[in-house]
């Protein structure tokens, strides 16, 4: 099973960008990464997905070396409405969602 | 689109006694799975159904059991709760259940005395 490991938390400005790096050591071939946020009281939401190399949507990047060992997600420009936890979770064939990382509370501050 | 409603939101329920949980998906999406939240442990994953068919398990006892109905509907039952099983229990469903975006719920909080 891979393991994953992210920071317990983190502070930044408002404006500033926002990286949170997970280390999931035993990935296996087939395995995809995805960041996920959530907020108090609620399920976590999407966030952005990937395999390898970078992925970029609206809201993140997903920044994921050649060995796979590690990823990181950037939040370009924060602003206090980014104040959550956020996730990562690698995702295993046929379903295999069984590791969580311990989550990253990041606080934006203005 | 309607989103994943789970039901009850909040449940209080005595040690020993059994509870059961519903978690109605995003409608075309076939992949339920399930988790439970606490301060302690973080997020953990209980088990998906994919089509009725319980294709993965976390590591939980088997107090701990679920099924999925043809609607893709799906209900998990925890029997003899401990004090231990109090927790956020949040169900996710997704188009199918690798490589595709997953959509929770609010969550059931589940306060057992």
């Amino acid at each position: 099973l891979a393991k994953t490991t992210q920071p317990i938390s983190m502070d930044s400005y408002e404006g500033q960008e926002v990286n949170i790096t997970c280390s999931h050591n035993n990935i296996a071939t087939n395995d995809y990464i995805t960041w996920y946020q959530q907020f108090p009281s609620q399920g976590p939401r999407f966030i952005i997905q990937g395999y390898k190399t970078k992925v970029t949507n609206e809201v993140a990047s997903l920044f994921i070396p050649a060995d796979r060992k590690s990823s990181t997600l950037s939040l370009p420009r924060v602003s206090l409405s980014d104040t959550a936890v956020y996730y990562c979770l690698v995702e295993g064939a046929a379903g295999n969602k069984l590791t969580f990382g311990g989550g990253t509370r990041v606080l934006v501050k203005p | 689109k309607a989103g994943v409603t789970q039901t009850p939101r909040y449940l209080i329920k005595t040690r020993g006694q059994q509870v059961t949980l519903s978690c109605s998906p995003i409608s075309g999406h076939r992949s339920v799975s399930w988790y439970q939240q606490t301060p302690g442990q973080g997020l953990q994953f209980l088990f998906e159904y994919f089509s009725e068919t319980q294709r993965n398990k976390g590591n939980f006892p088997g107090r701990f059991s679920g099924r999925q109905f043809s609607n893709s509907r799906s209900e998990m039952n925890v029997s003899t709760l401990e004090l231990g099983d109090s927790a956020l229990y949040l169900c996710a469903s997704s188009l199918d259940s690798w490589g595709t975006e997953a959509f929770f719920g609010q969550g059931t909080r589940l306060t057992v005395v």
